[in-house]
C-alpha cells in the first residue's frame, strides 16, 4: 500500500457524459501528479499540483481539468468523454525537496461506452 | 526530446536466468531515472532509480547500468523469479523542488517461467 488512495476505483460511463476522479496523497505530501495509462499511449503526464498549484501540464486534453484543494487532495475532471479516454488513470503523490521519489496510488479504471 | 525508448516490448526468461531491460533517453537534461514494477491491476511502484553522475547501482537482485556518453540506460533482474513477472517501466524526469514529472517509456511485459 503505497498511502496514496483513489476514488472510485472502476467507474464506467457513456460518451459525452463528465466524470471526476479523486486522489488523496501521501500524509505530508505536496506534489500530486495525474497519469494517464492506455494500452496504445502507455503511460502519460497529465497535470501536476504543488501545494494548491498547477506546476506543470503534460499531455492534457483542454476536455480535462485538474485542481487542487487545501487539504491537498486533488480532482482530476472528464468531460465531453470519448471511447478514446477508456483508460487507468493513476494519482502519485511526493514529498518536498528534491530528490523525493513519486508514490503511486492504486488507479481508476475509466471505461466510456 | 521528451521521449524515452525502451525495449523489448515482452521478455520470456526462465527461473534463475538475467532479464535485461534497456532504455535511451534524449534529452540530456533528464537527471533522474526510475525503474517501476507494475503488476496487474496495481499502480506502479518504484523499484530502483540512478542519477547520471553514477555508472552503476544495485540494490538486491536489480541493477541500474547507466552511459551517459550513450543516453542509455538499462535494467538487469538477476536470479530471476516467477514473482518478477510484471510490466517493467523505465523512466525519466528532471528533478526540482516541487517535484518530478515522469517520462515513461513503452515497458516491457516480463515472463519469468518456473
Amino acid at each position: 500500500d503505497s498511502g496514496v488512495t483513489q476514488t472510485p476505483k472502476h467507474l464506467i460511463t457513456a460518451t459525452g457524459q463528465r466524470v471526476t476522479l479523486r486522489c488523496s496523497p501521501r500524509s505530508g505530501d505536496l506534489s500530486v501528479y495525474w497519469y494517464q495509462q492506455s494500452l496504445d499511449q502507455g503511460l502519460q503526464f497529465l497535470i501536476q499540483y504543488y501545494n494548491g498549484e498547477e506546476r506543470a501540464k503534460g499531455n492534457i486534453l483542454e476536455r480535462f481539468s485538474a485542481q487542487q484543494f487545501p487539504d491537498l487532495h486533488s480532482e482530476l475532471n472528464l468531460s465531453s468523454l470519448e471511447l478514446g479516454d477508456s483508460a487507468l488513470y493513476f494519482c502519485a503523490s511526493s514529498a518536498p525537496g528534491v530528490g523525493q521519489r513519486e508514490y503511486f496510488g492504486p488507479g481508476t479504471r475509466l471505461t466510456v461506452l | 526530446q521528451q521521449q524515452v525508448k525502451q525495449s523489448p516490448q515482452s521478455l520470456i526468461v526462465q527461473k534463475g536466468g538475467i532479464s535485461i531491460i534497456n532504455c535511451a533517453y534524449e534529452n540530456t537534461a533528464f537527471d533522474y531515472f526510475p525503474w517501476y514494477q507494475q503488476f496487474p491491476g496495481k499502480g506502479p511502484a518504484l523499484l530502483i532509480a540512478i542519477r547520471p553522475d553514477v555508472s552503476e547501482k544495485k540494490e538486491g537482485r536489480f541493477t541500474i547500468s547507466f552511459n551517459k556518453s550513450a543516453k542509455q540506460f538499462s535494467l538487469h533482474i538477476m536470479d530471476s523469479q516467477p514473482g518478477d513477472s510484471a510490466t517493467y517501466f523505465c523512466a525519466a524526469s528532471i528533478r526540482e523542488t516541487s517535484g518530478s514529472r515522469l517520462t515513461f517509456g513503452e515497458g516491457t511485459q516480463l515472463t519469468v517461467n518456473p
